[in-house]
């Protein structure tokens, strides 16, 4: 069964702080990682994908990874409360399987 | 708007009907994905399709739901005899395959059954 952990939160933040998300995956052979938010009630959208060991950056989010550890994280510089929703981890398991494995996600709260 | 689109948006049956909902994808996306959502979860993979075929299909998914893609462009997935436990948001993303391609899964905004 492969799997993908993320602590639930929530996640309490101040404005202005960095926010730092983990997640955690079984399958080794995994290939491609992606973050999505999703505001209550609303569907998942894209923030960021990364493939490579090391770290990605675009905007305020940098997506890190390490294959070796099987982790993978989103630092959220300059967390605003429009930041305050739920982040899905999500692991493409290998090049042959089109699904993803999603984790439960963790909630994230900004307070101003 | 040229984004996923899933109609309804919204669904109320009593148990025991039929559902079915609709996905058009990104129009120029050859992959279109299933999931199902509940409340504190992330979304489970249901199924898959490359063009017209469906590829994956997930083993917890009961003979109860089918999936078509008839023409390679929308979908649709129909619950028959509908339970409690069915009730979910069901979302339907969609990817550009290819060698070159990251499959990148853009989601539509979902539709949320509630199954009396």
């Amino acid at each position: 069964q492969k799997e993908v952990e993320q602590n639930s939160g929530p996640l309490s933040v101040p404005e202005g702080a960095i926010a730092s998300l983990n997640c955690t995956y079984s399958d080794r052979g995994s290939q491609s990682f992606f973050w999505y938010r999703q505001y209550s009630g609303k569907s998942p959208e894209l923030i960021m994908f990364i493939y490579s060991n090391g770290d990605k950056e675009d905007g305020r989010f940098t997506a890190q990874l390490n294959k070796a550890s099987q982790y993978v994280s989103l630092l959220i510089r300059d967390s605003q409360p429009s930041d305050s929703a739920t982040y899905l981890c999500a692991v493409k398991p290998d090049n042959y399987g089109q699904n993803f494995v999603f984790g439960p996600g963790t909630r994230l709260s900004v307070l101003p | 708007d040229t984004g996923v689109s899933q109609d309804p948006r919204h669904k109320i049956t009593k148990r025991g009907q039929n559902v079915t909902f609709r996905c058009d994808p990104i129009s120029e996306h050859n992959r279109l994905y299933w999931y199902r959502q509940t409340l504190g979860q992330g979304p489970e993979f249901l199924t898959y399709f490359q063009n017209e075929a469906q590829l994956e299909k997930s083993r917890l998914l009961s003979d109860r739901f089918s999936a078509e893609r008839p023409k390679g462009s929308f979908s649709t997935l129909e619950i028959q005899r509908t339970e409690q436990g069915d009730s979910a948001m069901y979302l339907c993303a969609s990817s550009l395959g290819g060698p070159s391609s990251t499959d990148t899964q853009y989601f539509g905004p979902g539709t949320r059954l509630t199954v009396l």
